[in-house]
């Protein structure tokens, strides 16, 4: 089967960086994507990584290592309001090209004052 | 251009009717998908449809069905409704099989 573990909570202080953490087991593997989503929101997509390396976009940042399983998304110069839960989506599939995406339990990121 | 938009926004349904949500996918994109969110959790991933065919499904029981239209819009038809159903549906949208998604806003969905 297929699963992803991230923290589910995580504090930072205001303009500090914060990295949240996304390991997962899965067949098959399209890519890893980050979703932020504000209490009552819908998901807003932040990046997607197929491959190795590091994406920068604005504050947002997001690693993946396909050989380790394991990416990352880091928030740099923080903002209160960047307070939200952050997703980390995996999309798997078959040579026939039939896929499924699972999403993590989601991180809390609190940004204090 | 315009995003996602689904409807209705708000949905009450008595336990064992059926439900039909609707979802016009951003211009562009081909590639639909559904998901299920209840509160405290993250989306589950229902089905996907691409070119009007369903290519993926999650672990979901036969009465949620869907469809796909020429123009990429789509429909997620649940039968038989039980308290569980009760959540946030979400559709999202892609332009591929591949990249991130596109979410409209959602349908919350309450069976009583």
């Amino acid at each position: 089967g297929q699963s992803l573990e991230q923290p589910s909570e995580v504090t930072a202080v205001e303009g500090a960086i914060v990295q949240i953490n996304c390991t997962y087991q899965t067949s098959g593997f399209y890519g890893l994507s980050w979703y932020q989503q504000h209490d009552g929101g819908a998901p807003t997509f932040l990046s997607y990584n197929a491959l190795d390396g590091l994406e920068e976009t604005g504050r947002f940042s997001s690693f993946l290592s396909r050989s380790d399983s394991y990416g990352y998304l880091l928030l740099q110069e923080l903002q209160m309001k960047d307070s939200a839960s952050y997703f980390c989506a995996v999309r798997m599939g078959n040579s026939g090209g039939y896929q499924k995406v699972t999403f993590g339990i989601g991180t809390k990121l609190q940004v204090i004052p | 251009e315009t995003g996602v938009t689904q409807s209705p926004t708000h949905l009450i349904k008595t336990r064992g009717q059926q439900v039909t949500l609707r979802c016009s996918s951003q211009s562009g994109h081909n590639t639909v998908s559904w998901y299920q969110q209840a509160l405290g959790q993250g989306p589950q991933f229902i089905f996907q449809y691409y070119r009007e065919e369903e290519n993926g499904r999650g672990n979901f029981p036969p009465r949620f069905s869907g469809l796909q239209f020429p123009n990429y819009s789509s429909e997620l038809n649940v039968n038989a409704l039980e308290l569980d159903d009760s959540a946030l549906y979400l559709c999202a949208s892609s332009p591929g099989t591949g990249g991130g998604y596109t979410f409209g806003s959602g349908t919350r969905l309450t069976v009583v």
